[in-house]
């Protein structure tokens, strides 16, 4: 069964500060990874995603991830975060049935003026 | 073009009555799925439906749930004799194609709340 882990559920960061989220999946074949945001009052948006090819995956707003295999992870980084980034961030992980997308629990990100 | 809309936005029943719940994806996706997100909680698959195939329905938590999609467009989720452990935000989603890459376009959610 696919799984993911979503390891801090709640990280601060100053603004203008880098950012890292961790994601660690479980799955047995190659995945399909997933990053969405959720804004306050708004639906999910897709950040980036990724299955093969280039594991640094750039995507939307200036954020970027990196596919680990070694690790099963794929991080979300992002070098300098901005006050409107303040969200809640869910990655996914899905197989050969897109319905099937398992997601981690989120964390919260609060930015500091 | 217009997003995924759900509607109603929000959505207060008491204990034991049966809501509706309906979801308008975007014209053209031929996957739809149904989401469920507690609070402080992921999203939990629900079902999923892909063009005329049967609908996969293995995350239903209880046969209280059901769903229809008519027409190949709009979805109606059904609560029957609702529990206050339904109470939560139900996420509708679509995508062009139903592929495992496919990026799946969110509704706005269905904040339901049981009393």
């Amino acid at each position: 069964a696919q799984s993911v882990t979503q390891p801090d559920i709640h990280i601060t960061v100053s603004e203008g500060a880098s950012l890292e989220l961790r994601c660690n999946y479980s799955y047995g074949a190659t995945p399909y990874l997933f990053w969405y945001v959720q804004s306050p009052g708004q639906g999910l948006q897709l950040l980036l995603k990724y299955f093969s090819g280039d594991t640094l995956v750039q995507g939307i707003k200036g954020f970027e991830a990196e596919f680990k295999r070694s690790q099963s992870s794929f991080n979300l980084r992002k070098p300098s975060v901005h006050w409107s980034d303040a969200a809640e961030y869910f990655c996914a992980v899905g197989g050969t049935n897109a319905g099937k997308s398992t997601f981690g629990d989120g964390t919260t990100l609060t930015v500091k003026p | 073009g217009a997003g995924v809309s759900q509607s109603p936005s929000n959505k207060v029943t008491e204990k034991g009555k049966d809501v509706e719940l309906r979801c308008d994806p975007i014209s053209g996706h031929t996957a739809l799925y149904w989401y469920r997100q507690s609070l402080g909680q992921g999203l939990e698959f629900l079902i999923y439906f892909q063009g005329n195939s049967a609908p996969d329905k293995s995350g239903l938590p209880s046969d209280r749930f059901s769903a229809e999609r008519t027409g190949g467009s709009v979805s109606t989720l059904t609560i029957q004799r609702t529990q206050q452990e339904d109470s939560a935000v139900y996420l509708c989603a679509s995508s062009a194609a139903g592929g495992p890459f496919d990026e799946q376009f969110f509704g706005p959610g269905t904040r339901l709340t049981v009393l």
